[in-house]
């Protein structure tokens, strides 16, 4: 079974915020939230990580639920560029990524 | 620049047939991985390995062997054991000192008929 689930699509308009929502009901203490982005026929590019805190990079803010079994990736202001599937993965204390099987978003003009 | 290549873009096969896909990274990381994409799915890890000369097995390992006799290369063979391996493969490579962020190559589509 999957750690991680998404919704399979999502549509947003450009310019507008993106709020991609994931659960992972069954995380351990010690597993880190990460999401990466994938472009078709390319290799997954990181997008932002955290454990418990709220977090923010140039990209975009990830949104930790208080009991941490789900979170939220926001993008503040989505442009055509941002059109990709969007993965969110844990990973271990070992350092394995276990990968959902993604949100595909689509900005439309 | 620094980066990780993967070799060839496309790779055809005849069924039954061993087949090795390449993986090189420049970028001195320690930490190197093979992942498995199938249409519409995430991605299913192979095989990790976290230091030269040591490799574990991921959650779709049977089917596929690697080595790890440089830090710079962890090449996958794909055997005739392995019963879907139409798919496409990317590798990629970690920095153990910043643990949070892997690099990926842009991935190997092989196809077997």
């Amino acid at each position: 079974d999957a750690k991680t689930t998404q919704p399979n699509s999502m549509e947003s308009n450009e310019e507008e915020p993106v709020h991609l929502p994931c659960n992972h009901s069954t995380i351990s203490g010690t597993d880190y939230i990460h999401w990466y982005r994938q472009l078709p026929s390319q290799g997954p590019e990181y997008v932002i990580h955290g454990l418990t805190s709220n977090v923010n990079n140039r990209m975009a803010s990830l949104a930790i639920a208080e009991d941490r079994k789900s979170s939220t990736l926001i993008l503040h202001r989505a442009t055509l560029r941002d059109a990709a599937v969007y993965y969110c993965i844990l990973r271990d204390n070992f350092n394995k990524f276990y990968f959902g099987s993604g949100t595909k978003l689509n900005v439309k003009p | 620049d620094g980066g990780i290549t993967q070799s060839p873009k496309y790779l055809f096969r005849k069924e039954g047939q061993n087949v090795t896909l390449s993986c090189e990274q420049n970028l001195n990381h320690d930490a190197m991985y093979w992942y498995r994409q199938d249409p519409g799915q995430g991605l299913r890890l192979i095989y990790y390995s976290q230091i030269v000369n040591d490799f574990q097995k991921g959650d779709i390992a049977e089917g596929y062997s690697v080595s790890r006799e440089k830090k710079e290369s962890f090449p996958l063979t794909v055997t005739s054991a392995q019963k879907n391996p139409t798919a496409f493969y990317l590798c990629a490579s970690r920095d153990s000192d910043s643990s949070y962020e892997q690099y990926f190559g842009p991935g190997t589509r092989l196809t077997v008929t």
